[in-house]
């Protein structure tokens, strides 16, 4: 059962526009989110974090929404760079573990 | 080095033999972490580590699947008797927190 859903595959942008992607869970007890970046052949890499303590935190051109009530968060990246393009996966943890649920990710293209 | 490291960076096999990951986290990394990620899908949870207590073995798939780790360092994981299916990224990551920091995987091959 997938607890963390990324719905949009892929999401095309053109460059300094803004790039919204998207990420439903199931679980009410997820209390810490996180969106990572993954390159082709490599790891993914750590990009922005939220608690659910907060509704929003920006990092630079990051900013990270969560909306507990719908089980919903976004990544927002403004303005977008061909560089960004990449796969986005959000993953959610909470109770008692530091077992972390991820979403199949979205991959972005930034069109120059 | 500063980061994550695992080894080997690819690794092709022949179906029913078996294979070992290693990753070396980063010092003083209580935690660690094995993912899996298949073509088309989104990382998969394999098994955690945190420091001396019994490892969450909840995401490994069959018992051909194990893994070790000694103390806060290296971790192998183990595959037997491999099948296609099992064909994949294999990713460690280390934590102290709640962020995790992820090698640059192990790609298996499985004919």
């Amino acid at each position: 059962d997938q607890q963390v859903k990324q719905n949009s595959p892929s999401l095309s942008v053109q460059e300094g526009r803004i790039s919204i992607l998207n990420c439903d869970y199931t679980n009410s007890m997820f209390d810490y989110f996180l969106w990572y970046k993954k390159y082709p052949a490599e790891g993914p890499t750590f990009l922005i974090s939220i608690s659910s303590i907060k509704d929003k935190n920006e990092d630079g051109r990051f900013t990270v929404f969560l909306n507990k009530s719908a089980k919903h968060l976004s990544l927002h990246i403004v303005p977008s760079q061909p560089g960004d393009s990449a796969v986005y996966f959000c993953a959610a943890s909470g109770g008692t573990g530091n077992q972390f649920y991820f979403g199949t990710g979205t991959s972005l293209t930034v069109i120059p | 080095g500063a980061g994550v490291s695992q080894s080997p960076s690819n690794k092709v096999t022949e179906k029913g033999k078996d294979v070992e990951l290693r990753c070396d986290p980063i010092s003083g990394h209580t935690a660690l972490y094995w993912y899996r990620q298949r073509l088309g899908q989104g990382l998969e949870f394999l098994i955690y580590f945190q420091g001396n207590s019994a490892p969450d073995k909840s995401g490994l798939p069959s018992d051909r699947f194990s893994a070790e780790r000694t103390g806060e360092s290296v971790s192998t994981l183990t595959i037997q008797r491999t099948q296609q299916e099992d064909s994949a990224v294999y990713l460690c990551a280390s934590s102290s927190g709640p962020s995790r920091f992820f090698g640059p995987g192990t790609r298996l091959t499985v004919l």
